[in-house]
C-alpha cells in the first residue's frame, strides 16, 4: 500500500544545530508539502512543491528550506534551529490536480524540541 | 492574508449530544475540506465541498459550504466517543492545491 513517512518520530537538538526532517512517500504525488502545528495555529505551512526541482515559500518559511531533487521525497532543513521552532512537523503529499479538490494525504508528524 | 476561523476551539459534550463547529473567513475559497486529527496521527480527510450552498453527508456527520463559498459548518448528531478527535476546516483560495488550515476544534466526547 502507498504511504508517506516521516522520520525521525522525535528529536531533540541544541539552538544553532542544523537539524533535517525527512518526508518519503510512494504514492507518486507531484505535490508535497511541509507544515508545522502549535497550539493555537493549527496547521502553518512552511514550503512546498509542485514537482521535482520545484520549491515554494509559505505562509512560516524563515528559517526552513526545501530541496526536491526525486519526486518521493521532501526534506525540510532547520539551517540553525531556534527555540521558537520546538513544534509538530507534518508532511503531507497530494496529486496534481490543482483545482484544489485532492485529498492531502499526511504523515505521522515529527516532534521536534529545541532546547 | 487569507484566515479561516473555526469556533468553538474547544467542545466537551455527553454521548448523544449534538453539537455544530463553524469555520469562517472573510475571504472566498474554490474549495474547503474537513480533516480529522486524533493524537499522534495526521490528519485525515472527512469531505472536499466545492459549490455554493453545497451539503454533503457521512453517515452521522453533515457538512455545508455556505453559499458565497466563504463559510462551511460540520453538524454531528448523537456523538459518540469515538468523535472525539481534532477537527481541521482547510480552504483553497486560488486553486493552487495548497490549504490554508483554521486553527482546529477539539471535541471530546464523554460515555
Amino acid at each position: 500500500d502507498a504511504e508517506i513517512t516521516q522520520s525521525p518520530r522525535h528529536k531533540i537538538t541544541e539552538t544553532g544545530r542544523q537539524v533535517t526532517l525527512a518526508c518519503h512517500q510512494t504514492w507518486n504525488h507531484n505535490n508535497m508539502f511541509w507544515y508545522r502545528q502549535d497550539l493555537g495555529h493549527g496547521l502553518r505551512l512552511i514550503h512546498y512543491s509542485y514537482g521535482v526541482q520545484d520549491t515554494n515559500k509559505g505562509e512560516v518559511s524563515d528559517g526552513y528550506s526545501v530541496s526536491r531533487s526525486n519526486t518521493e521525497d521532501l526534506p525540510l532543513t532547520l539551517e540553525s534551529a531556534a527555540s521558537s521552532q520546538t513544534s509538530v512537523y507534518f508532511c503531507a503529499s497530494s496529486e496534481s490536480n490543482i483545482a484544489g479538490t485532492d485529498t492531502q494525504y499526511f504523515g505521522p508528524g515529527t516532534r521536534l524540541t529545541v532546547l | 492574508t487569507q484566515l479561516l476561523e473555526q469556533s468553538p476551539q474547544f467542545l466537551s459534550i455527553q454521548e448523544g449530544e449534538n453539537l455544530t463547529v463553524y469555520c469562517n473567513s472573510s475571504s472566498v475559497f474554490s474549495s474547503l475540506q474537513w480533516y480529522r486529527q486524533e493524537p499522534g496521527e495526521g490528519p485525515v480527510l472527512l469531505v472536499t465541498v466545492v459549490t455554493g450552498g453545497e451539503v454533503k453527508k457521512l453517515k452521522r456527520l453533515t457538512f455545508q459550504f455556505g453559499d458565497a463559498r466563504k463559510d462551511s459548518s460540520l453538524h454531528i448528531t448523537a456523538a459518540q466517543p469515538g468523535d472525539t478527535g481534532l477537527y481541521l476546516c482547510a480552504g483553497d483560495s486560488g486553486n493552487t492545491g495548497k490549504l490554508i488550515f483554521g486553527q482546529g476544534t477539539t471535541l471530546q466526547v464523554k460515555p
